[in-house]
């Protein structure tokens, strides 16, 4: 069985500050890949990133960040510096290679305030 | 740059009415996937279609009939729709049937049920 926990249902911060979204999760399989997605209010689900269980590289892109620890079994984003736009919910989820079933965290709401 | 276009994007239904929601995507991907997305429950999968001809039950396929009708068009039939079947419904494709890829989703489709 496969779960993703995103344990922070809502987070406020105020514009320019960093914000850690925490994604934890459980699988038994060794391969495997985890997703981040965005939900701004609109409603559309926009994909964000993909990392693979053997590549533990960090990755930036912007004022985006991902932090891969497979010994913690998390995989958080940091957004720098946040901004109005970045006001979403969004999903941390889960794949391995049994069935390729998609399984998505509830989702942490961001709001980002002047 | 369409990408994954549903329609409707909104709809009223009473109890026992049925509803064919549509989903086309130009991407040229192989796999469909229909989802709903319900409060505090993440999004979770109705139906897939992992290649042009094929389709399969996901984790929640009661009450729901799917049909792939070539490889861009891929739709969600409710037969006597329900007030547990409000929700937002979401589709999404990807280029292969394989855990790596990422899923790219559509607007959505947000119905309710009377």
């Amino acid at each position: 069985a496969q779960k993703v926990t995103q344990a922070q249902t809502e987070i406020s911060v105020v514009e320019k500050e960093d914000v850690t979204l925490d994604c934890v999760y459980e699988t038994r399989d060794t391969t495997y890949y985890l997703f981040w997605y965005k939900q701004p209010p609109s409603g559309e689900l926009v994909f964000l990133i993909r990392r693979n269980s053997f590549d533990e590289q960090n990755e930036i892109s912007g004022r985006y960040s991902w932090n891969f620890q497979k010994s913690t079994s998390s995989f958080n984003f940091t957004i720098t510096a946040s901004q109005v736009v970045d006001s979403a919910v969004y999903f941390c989820a889960l794949n391995t290679g049994g069935g390729n079933k998609l399984t998505f965290g509830t989702g942490t709401q961001l709001k980002v305030e002047l | 740059n369409a990408g994954v276009t549903q329609t409707p994007k909104f709809q009223v239904l009473k109890t026992g009415q049925s509803m064919t929601l549509q989903c086309a995507q130009d991407m040229n991907h192989n796999s469909m996937y229909w989802y709903r997305q319900d409060p505090g429950m993440g999004l979770r999968l109705i139906y897939y279609s992992a290649s042009e001809g094929t389709t399969d039950k996901g984790e929640v396929p009661n009450g729901y009939n799917v049909s792939r009708l070539n490889k861009r068009e891929f739709s969600l039939r409710l037969e006597s729709a329900a007030p547990s079947q409000t929700s937002v419904y979401f589709c999404a494709s990807s280029e292969l049937w394989l855990p790596n890829q990422p899923q790219h989703f559509g607007d959505g489709t947000r119905l309710s049920i009377l």
